[in-house]
């Protein structure tokens, strides 16, 4: 079935230091992939997504390609702030009979920075 | 824009009882919203989808007796537990988004609920 495998954490980083976050994923057909962000207290947000093989999403920094060759859509930044402590989640979607529009999520990791 | 708000953020309730949590889109008209429930460190479980004016579509293995969903209006969905039992304490998160079948959701920030 669809699924989406995700790095465990916590990862624990120190300021500017490089971040990578794993994530693959199993599915039939043509998925699009996500990667969301929730910061303590608030909900999930978007953070950037990438429809067909090969494209790059990016956005405040991250960066993450849809890799079909290698079921991947890995996250990454350069250079992680403070800021940027929260939960990550990988998603897949993937349009199956009636539930369209539908997620599925990885079991998501908590980074921290430390300055 | 895009704010999803869920009420109450925390509830404690006694077994037996049943408990309603609100989802509302504050600035948008949703058609489509989703309820998830999220257990530590686990990810979040699709419970089930609801379309505004129509039927809930529940997912395989959740209890559509139990967990009542009500998508009355196009800024307004609930998801009533009814007979809470201790197993139901956890985390329910809504979505919701804008176009049908699209995936940009938008979340709301989630009802911790303990059930004694």
């Amino acid at each position: 079935g669809d699924s989406v495998t995700q790095m465990e954490g916590p990862v624990t980083l120190s300021e500017e230091a490089f971040l990578t976050i794993n994530c693959t994923y199993t599915a039939t057909g043509y998925p699009s992939l996500f990667w969301y962000v929730q910061y303590p207290g608030e909900g999930l947000q978007l953070l950037l997504k990438a429809t067909k093989a090969d494209d790059k999403g990016s956005n405040k920094g991250f960066e993450a390609t849809y890799r079909k060759e290698t079921t991947s859509f890995h996250l990454e930044k350069g250079s992680v702030q403070v800021s940027d402590s929260a939960v990550y989640f990988c998603a897949l979607g993937v349009d199956r009979g009636s539930t369209l529009g539908r997620l599925y999520f990885g079991r998501g990791t908590q980074l921290t920075v430390w300055p | 824009g895009a704010v999803v708000s869920q009420h109450p953020s925390w509830v404690i309730c006694k077994s037996g009882t049943s408990v309603k949590i609100e989802c509302r889109s504050l600035d948008f008209q949703a058609t489509t919203m989703f309820w998830y429930r999220q257990f530590p460190k686990q990810s979040l479980m699709l419970m089930a989808t609801s379309n505004e004016g129509s039927k809930a579509t529940y997912e395989q293995g959740v209890e559509k007796d139990k967990f009542l969903i009500n998508h009355a209006s196009l800024t307004l969905s609930t998801l009533t537990v009814t007979s809470a039992h201790p197993e139901d304490s956890s985390f329910y998160i809504c979505s919701a988004t804008r176009q049908r079948n699209s995936y940009e959701q938008y979340f709301g920030p989630g009802t911790r609920l303990t059930v004694t």
